[in-house]
């Protein structure tokens, strides 16, 4: 049972334009959602996050949206940079284990930027 | 800087082997995590620790143990190696009492391919 799915494995998108990831996920005790990225052969780093009692949290280039309603999540990256491709990793968590760090992850999406 | 050690990078073993993987933080963390990664499934948890010589299974515990003597060590043990045991996987770490998206910590991985 997929808690959390990124139904689009890839995704192609030309330099400097806007690259949206999608997520959604079953689950309606998750109130934390975080966003990582993965180059090969590397362990995920932290991109961004939104808890639930937010609808958008932006960092730079990354902004990240929440629907609570159709539990739906989105990555946008503006703009887009060849630096960007990898695989981006969607990852929720419930208030109950919140002091334990447990994350459930989506599949993944794999992100390819070309100049 | 943190630093989340996982000692062997690539392995292959046989099938039937018994197989160590280590983990080791610097970070006085309490909670240590050991995920799996597959294409088309993402991050999946295997087993965590949120204490020395404590642990809990996750979503998939089968055909693996751990061991968490020393708090800076998390060892993952599959005790005979098959080959759908083949995957990377990721070490991660955080400090216990609640938690951020940049708080953390993933292991570089260690790809094991059993044959």
């Amino acid at each position: 049972d997929q808690q959390v799915k990124q139904n689009s494995p890839s995704l192609s998108v030309q330099e400097g334009r806007i690259s949206i990831l999608n997520c959604d996920y079953t689950n309606s005790m998750f109130d934390y959602f975080l966003w990582y990225k993965k180059y090969p052969a590397e362990g995920p780093t932290f991109l961004i996050s939104i808890s639930s009692i937010k609808d958008k949290n932006e960092d730079g280039r990354f902004t990240v949206f929440l629907n609570k309603s159709a539990k739906h999540l989105s990555l946008h990256i503006v703009p887009s940079q060849p630096g960007d491709s990898a695989v981006y990793f969607c990852a929720a968590s419930r208030g109950d284990s919140s002091n334990t760090g447990k994350l459930i992850f989506g599949q993944g999406t794999t992100l390819q930027v070309k100049p | 800087d943190v630093k989340v050690t996982q000692s062997s990078r690539y392995l292959v073993k046989r099938t039937g082997e018994k197989v160590f993987l280590e983990c080791v933080q610097d970070m006085d963390h309490e909670n240590m995590f050991w995920y799996r990664q597959d294409p088309g499934l993402g991050l999946r948890l295997i087993y965590f620790s949120y204490d020395v010589k404590m642990k809990e299974k996750g979503d998939i515990p089968e055909g693996y143990s751990v061991s968490r003597e020393k708090k800076e060590r998390f060892s993952l043990i599959l005790e005979s190696a098959s080959t759908n045991q083949t995957s990377m996987y990721l070490c991660a770490t955080i400090i216990g009492g609640g938690f951020s998206g940049n708080t953390i910590y993933f292991g570089e991985g260690s790809w094991l391919t059993v044959v």
